[in-house]
């Protein structure tokens, strides 16, 4: 069965850096992109960036290039989402999700359970 | 990027009537490349339609997709009770993917 499990609820302040966690198992892990999506309260979904774990290739929505970090541990089947330094605007639930397809053309067919992020001082 | 608009922003149907939802592109999806994902409170989203008209493994087949190009439909044929949620639309077929801001299907 094919599973991500993401790491728990944080609640940080404002500045502070933090690396948040999805391990995949019950697949190839290293053989499947996987995504990370950004719900912020009440509103949609934003892609993030997506990363190959075979080889740590990672590709970033303009709009978090920059802000945030994709990298992933094969050898553990992890994933992670990093941050340096937290605004009170990262709040919000993040999901990874495997992707699927071809073609540079991946889709999301599992997902975590999200990771929820609360910033405040 | 390619800007996905849902519509309409909230649909009021009862069980067993039959829904239709929209998402129209910006520009072009390349290859159809477009997925409907529902998502119900407090739960991760789940993937329905990919490809445009392919149901994803598990999914009913009460939901079908169409549409290529700019205009998109996902239909539900007749609602069941389970089915009332927000569903997103989402291509993946330029390099920067992109989410409708979903369409909210209330019971009436």
């Amino acid at each position: 069965e094919v599973q991500l499990v993401q790491s728990g609820a944080e609640v940080k302040k404002p500045g502070e850096s933090l690396k948040i966690s999805c391990k995949g198992s019950g697949y190839s892990f290293s053989s499947y992109w996987i995504g990370w999506v950004r719900q912020m309260p009440g509103k949609g979904l934003e892609w993030m960036g997506i990363i190959y774990p075979g080889d740590s290739d990672a590709t970033y929505s303009p709009s978090f290039q920059g802000q945030v970090t994709i990298s992933a541990d094969k050898s553990i089947t992890t994933a992670y989402l990093q941050w340096n330094s937290l605004k009170a605007s990262d709040t919000a639930m993040y999901y990874c999700a495997r992707q699927v397809g071809g073609g540079s053309a991946w889709f999301s067919d599992y997902w975590g359970q999200g990771t929820l992020l609360t910033v405040s001082s | 990027d390619i800007v996905l608009t849902q519509s309409p922003g909230t649909l009021s149907l009862s069980p067993g009537e039959r829904a239709t939802l929209s998402c129209r592109a910006s520009q072009s999806v390349r290859g159809s490349h477009l997925a409907w994902y529902q998502q119900k409170p407090g739960q991760a989203p789940r993937l329905l339609m990919y490809g445009a008209s392919s149901r994803a493994s598990g999914i009913p087949d009460r939901f079908s997709g169409s549409g290529s190009g700019t205009d998109f439909t996902l239909t539900i044929s007749r609602l069941e009770p389970e089915d009332f949620a927000v569903y997103y639309c989402q291509q993946y077929g330029n390099s920067v993917y992109t989410f409708g801001q979903g369409t909210k299907l209330e019971i009436k």
